[in-house]
């Protein structure tokens, strides 16, 4: 089946510092990715969703300029986290999207743990 | 995109068929229904989804109503690894502006117990 391969799974960083999480899609190309967020206890929420060789579309109330997200290639996308604070601090996701016959499949990776001392 | 409505929590017994439901009064005529899960700590894992018809594959089954209001997954026999929590979107149509993308709601946490 569609993998798609996140990392690093966790990262500590300090306060100040960016943060790049990668994810890519191991057998099959993914025109469009999606980036999630997670905080404890709470459902996922949808950042931004990024097509291959444009600019990533924002979700309201996520800032583009802190967090950068690059699909420049059809299996490759990446989120930086720039200046990252202690309220950065959650559990990322990236997700691609994948034609299935006439539907479309959602495939994730296994997240990344972030925490910002 | 359609919302849903999930139960916050459930149990069920090892061995015995587990059936989540899941309300969407006001899904429209093009919105897919899919269920993921997602384990503690990891990202979700797809189990199935459907527009109108019955679904079944070697997870799980797919039961929607014939108003397409509301639906049931069912995971014939729990097992202790299926404890989870589990999502019911409503997943829009990827054409024209839209992006057909995944929103989550809070979904249901089920624990199968031994």
């Amino acid at each position: 089946g569609a993998v798609v391969s996140q990392h690093p799974s966790w990262v500590i960083c300090k306060s100040g510092t960016s943060v790049k999480i990668e994810c890519r899609s191991l057998d099959f190309q993914a025109t469009t990715m999606f980036w999630y967020r997670q905080f404890p206890k709470q459902s996922l929420m949808l950042m931004a969703t990024s097509n291959e060789g444009s600019k990533a579309t924002y979700e309201q109330g996520v800032e583009k300029d802190k967090f950068l997200i690059n699909h420049a290639s059809l299996t490759l996308s990446t989120l930086t986290v720039t200046s990252a604070h202690p309220e950065d601090s959650s559990f990322y996701i990236c997700s691609a999207r994948l034609k299935q016959g006439r539907d479309y499949g959602y495939t994730f990776g296994s997240g990344t743990r972030l925490t910002v001392v | 995109d359609a919302k849903t409505t999930q139960p916050t929590s459930m149990d069920c017994a090892e061995g015995r068929a587990a059936n989540l439901p899941c309300n969407h009064s006001t899904i429209s005529g093009n919105e897919y229904v899919y269920w993921y899960r997602q384990i503690h700590s990891q990202g979700p894992q797809y189990i199935i989804h459907g527009l109108k018809n019955n679904e079944t594959n070697e997870m799980a089954s797919l039961i929607i109503t014939e108003d397409r209001k509301s639906s049931t997954l069912i995971l014939p026999h729990a097992t202790l690894r299926d404890t989870a929590v589990y999502y019911c979107i409503v997943r829009g149509p990827y054409y024209g502006g839209s992006q057909g993308n995944l929103i989550f709601g809070k979904g249901t946490k089920l624990s199968v117990k031994p």
